[in-house]
């Protein structure tokens, strides 16, 4: 089956820096990877996706690429924001199964 | 779309006692997943559904867990009986097309 690695698992960055976050995934059917970002004590929420067919996309401070020859696809945060502090995950799925495989989070501290 | 729905948003109860938690996906959405999150395991698929027939259950802990998906819009996850290792943050999750939409979640204490 699929296995995702996510790294690194708590990073701690100065407001106003970028992050990035990094993931590798097993299985080179998956075409779709969606970022989720979850605020302490709440729901994991989608902010960003992206599917084998793309090498990068862009959402205002967000960004995320992928490449399929290394199997590897990053999150990219510009000009981070003290609400931009949360545990972040990636995750991988094949369309046609929509189970999704999850990284293990990373912990995004901004340091005001 | 008030969203994925889930109930109660908090359970306390007892070892040994049954626990039924609730969840109502978002209409239209033909594909519904179950998760657990704690702090030391992450978070965790249990189960999913699709078209209201159970696919992969391989993430359920052991027979005391249960899932069910009686129709389109209503899911329930129950564990018969409780243990304080059962304790967690239980996630319920819809989907349509790959993007999973998560409810608010059950926060479980078994004492």
């Amino acid at each position: 089956g699929e296995n995702v690695e996510q790294h690194p698992s708590t990073l701690s960055v100065q407001e106003g820096d970028s992050a990035v976050i990094k993931c590798t995934y097993s299985d080179s059917a998956s075409n779709y990877f969606p970022w989720y970002k979850q605020e302490l004590g709440k729901r994991p929420q989608l902010i960003i996706d992206i599917r084998s067919n793309v090498g990068e996309k862009k959402d205002q401070r967000i960004a995320v690429t992928l490449n399929k020859t290394a199997k590897h696809f990053s999150l990219h945060i510009t000009e981070t924001q003290p609400e931009d502090s949360a545990v972040y995950f990636c995750a991988a799925h094949f369309f046609g199964n929509e189970k999704l495989t999850f990284g293990t989070g990373t912990r995004l501290t901004i340091i005001p | 779309d008030a969203g994925v729905i889930q109930s109660p948003r908090h359970e306390v109860t007892e070892m040994g006692q049954e626990v039924t938690l609730r969840c109502k996906p978002i209409s239209g959405h033909n594909s519904l997943f179950w998760y657990r999150q704690t702090m030391m395991r992450g978070l965790e698929l249990l189960i999913y559904f699709n078209n209201n027939v159970p696919i992969d259950d391989s993430g359920m802990p052991e027979d005391r867990f249960s899932a069910k998906m009686p129709n389109a819009s209503f899911s329930t996850l129950k564990i018969q009986p409780s243990e304080p290792r059962d304790s967690a943050v239980y996630f319920c999750a819809s989907a349509e097309g790959g993007e999973q939409f998560f409810g608010p979640g059950t926060r479980l204490t078994v004492l």
